[in-house]
């Protein structure tokens, strides 16, 4: 089955250390975002790629940052998890035309939990 | 600002209940929506949309929703809930300037008693 997929599934990280989180996805959009998620709160966007351009949302801490290496992966990297960095990461993809005025269906995978001691 | 509100923040139901979930949005605009749900532990999945034509829109497990453009409204409902239908319930629309960046309502937890 076509899927998002995020390793690890759960991410034990010190104060400071710094983390990757990554994505996978065999559905082949152009689209991949990562979204940030607290408890009982709606997703928070990072930041998307769309193609290889980096779409940063203008909110993000500079502690966050993003790679796209190819179309099927993309990470995120914590530079230094701060406690209030712990929280769900969410991967999603969706495919989109440039010149599209509507909004594409995303399609998410299961998140990693990212622990920050 | 552009906005999605959900009203009803935590849904208590018995099984066989019926069920209507909120969702105003603000847009005045052409204007999309979706409702996506997240069942515990598994990962936020789309329950339905709505993009233009018929404004009653199906969608998965027997729900359906209703664009009703002179109430900025989208509700979702479904006339017989199950125990499986436990979950956190989300109404989004994607944003007028950047349709790429979701509008997220704050969630709605169903919680379905046997």
């Amino acid at each position: 089955d076509a899927m998002v997929i995020q390793n690890p599934r759960y991410q034990v990280t010190q104060f400071g250390k710094p983390v990757t989180l990554s994505c996978s996805q065999t559905l082949n959009h152009n689209v991949m975002y990562w979204y940030q998620q607290k408890s009982s709160q709606a997703p928070k966007l990072l930041f998307h790629y769309y193609d290889k351009d980096f779409n940063n949302e203008a909110d993000t801490p500079d502690n966050f940052q993003s790679r796209r290496p190819n179309t099927s992966f993309c990470f995120l990297d914590i530079r230094s998890p701060g406690l209030g960095d712990a929280a769900m990461y969410l991967c999603a993809t969706s495919r989109d035309r440039r010149d599209s005025q509507m909004g594409e269906t995303q399609y998410f995978g299961p998140g990693t939990r990212l622990l920050v001691l | 600002a552009q906005s999605v509100s959900q009203h009803n923040h935590h849904v208590i139901l018995s099984e066989a209940a019926s069920l209507e979930l909120g969702c105003n949005y603000s847009y005045g605009g052409t204007v999309n929506l979706f409702w996506y749900v997240q069942y515990p532990g598994q990962h936020l999945q789309l329950l339905l949309k709505y993009f233009s034509g018929d404004p009653l829109v199906k969608g998965i497990k027997g729900f359906e929703a209703e664009f009703i453009k002179s109430k900025f409204s989208f509700n979702l409902r479904k006339p017989s809930v199950q125990w499986s239908d436990t979950a956190e319930y989300f109404c989004a629309s994607p944003n007028a300037g950047n349709n790429r960046k979701l509008i997220w309502g704050l969630g709605t937890s169903l919680a379905v008693n046997p």
